[in-house]
């Protein structure tokens, strides 16, 4: 049974690039969430998706972030023109698509260092 | 509203003691409570989870207590080991929102 799988594990980028983060989630699991960590801190809730439809975004910056979840394929994080504050641990999670399961289960993350 | 308040930052235990970590929050809509173990360079590991239901939930070494009217919850891990050395988060949910707000993260050490 894999777990949540994400890729790259390591990005590196110049300020200006762009990031491309990818996830897929788990087996059987249409719902999927992005949350950053800086260091030494906790999880933040970035964006909700499910398939083809952004549920909540609330925690998303308003510039240069954006997310899909495709009908076919993995979920993206996209991040244009990265600035060295974007640098962080890039999470997703995904959970069944029980409308009572609350169980998020995370992948490994991205960890992206903007140079 | 939103924001969950753990503590202690870090914690140092010695090998078969009990490690206790705590939360609290303010949102009375909150009604799903999951803890997380990470280990560095690690994605967060779902330990145990809990509804406001009940008081308690024990998993193995590891039991949530739960206080709706103090709207604080913990985490106890007994008999620790070294292998318990990580970060462990408190995290909140509710019901049609979904989305985890996380406590800031305690700093778990087990001396030997």
């Amino acid at each position: 049974n894999a777990g949540v799988m994400q890729n790259p594990r390591h990005l590196v980028r110049r300020r200006g690039q762009e990031a491309r983060l990818r996830c897929s989630p788990m087996k059987g699991h249409s719902h999927v969430y992005w949350y950053r960590q800086l260091p030494e801190e906790g999880l933040k809730f970035m964006v909700y998706l499910q398939k083809e439809n952004i549920i909540d975004e609330s925690g998303m910056p308003k510039e240069r972030f954006s997310a899909e979840f495709p009908k076919e394929g993995p979920s993206i994080l996209r991040i244009q023109q990265v600035v060295r504050g974007d640098s962080a641990a890039y999470f997703c999670a995904s959970s069944p698509q029980s409308g009572n399961s609350y169980e998020q289960y995370f992948g490994p993350g991205t960890r992206l260092t903007v140079t | 509203q939103q924001q969950v308040k753990q503590s202690p930052q870090s914690l140092i235990v010695q090998k078969g003691g009990i490690s206790i970590i705590n939360c609290a929050y303010e949102n009375t809509a909150f009604d799903y409570f999951p803890w997380y173990q990470q280990f560095p360079g690690k994605g967060p590991a779902l330990l145990i989870a809990i509804r406001p239901d009940v008081s308690e939930k024990k998993e193995g070494r590891f039991t949530i207590s739960f206080n709706k009217s103090a709207k604080q919850f913990s985490l106890h891990i007994m008999d620790s080991q070294p292998g318990d050395s990580a970060t462990y988060f408190c995290a909140a949910s509710m019901q049609g929102a979904q989305k985890l707000v996380f406590g800031q993260g305690t700093r778990l050490t087990i001396n030997p």
